[in-house]
């Protein structure tokens, strides 16, 4: 079935730091991809989504790509602010319309001035 | 921007009683979801819903779980006899027919004491 690897935190940064979450996946076809955010004490924001290989995803200066032959969707951010911490999480979609969501474990991402 | 609307925001309840969960998915979306996530671990798939029924549910979806669309806007979880381990946010989620992105409510966070 499909599966979301993502890497562990907690992850600590000073701000304006480079940020890289990586996330792999395994699933059968072509799935879409996906990063949500949770921010402390709400729900899920989507971030961004890229729903065929090699596209790009942004959203508030954080990027991912679709990278087919690696199978990942890492997240990236050239800057990062105290705001940007929060739980990332990232998560596939394939088959059916009505298909469900599978969700990586997040990462704790905490950006500290 | 159309939201996904959950209530109650917060729910404290005793071992044993029943519970609902109430949504109101984004007008005009067709497939309706709920997720939940027990604090500090991944968000997990439990049923989606498509016309007027359960289209997938996940193992964790048992005899005590049930969803019901009852009119036009409404989209309801039932936990027939709480358990401990039902405390957990619970998040609802709706799609619309044309697109692939899963929109997700704040969540309803459940207590089972």
């Amino acid at each position: 079935g499909n599966s979301v690897t993502q890497m562990e935190g907690p992850v600590t940064l000073s701000e304006e730091a480079f940020l890289t979450i990586n996330c792999t996946y395994t699933a059968t076809g072509y799935p879409s991809l996906f990063w949500y955010v949770q921010y402390p004490g709400e729900g899920l924001q989507l971030l961004l989504k890229a729903t065929k290989a090699d596209d790009k995803g942004s959203n508030k200066g954080f990027e991912a790509t679709y990278r087919k032959e690696t199978t990942s969707f890492h997240l990236e951010k050239g800057s990062v602010q105290v705001s940007d911490s929060a739980v990332y999480f990232c998560a596939l979609r394939g088959g059916t319309n009505a298909g469900k969501s599978t969700f990586g474990d997040g990462t704790t991402l905490t950006v500290k001035p | 921007e159309p939201e996904v609307t959950q209530t109650p925001s917060h729910q404290v309840t005793q071992m044993g009683q029943e519970v609902i969960l109430r949504c109101v998915p984004i007008s005009n979306h067709l497939y309706f979801y709920w997720y939940r996530q027990i604090l500090g671990q991944k968000v997990e798939f439990l049923v989606s819903f498509y016309n007027n029924e359960i289209s997938e549910k996940s193992e964790i979806f048992d005899d005590q779980f049930s969803v019901e669309r009852p009119d036009g806007s409404n989209f309801t979880l039932k936990i027939r006899s709480t358990k401990l381990e039902d405390s957990a946010m619970y998040f609802c989620a709706s799609m619309g027919d044309a697109g692939n992105t899963i929109y997700f409510g704040e969540g309803s966070w459940l207590t089972v004491v």
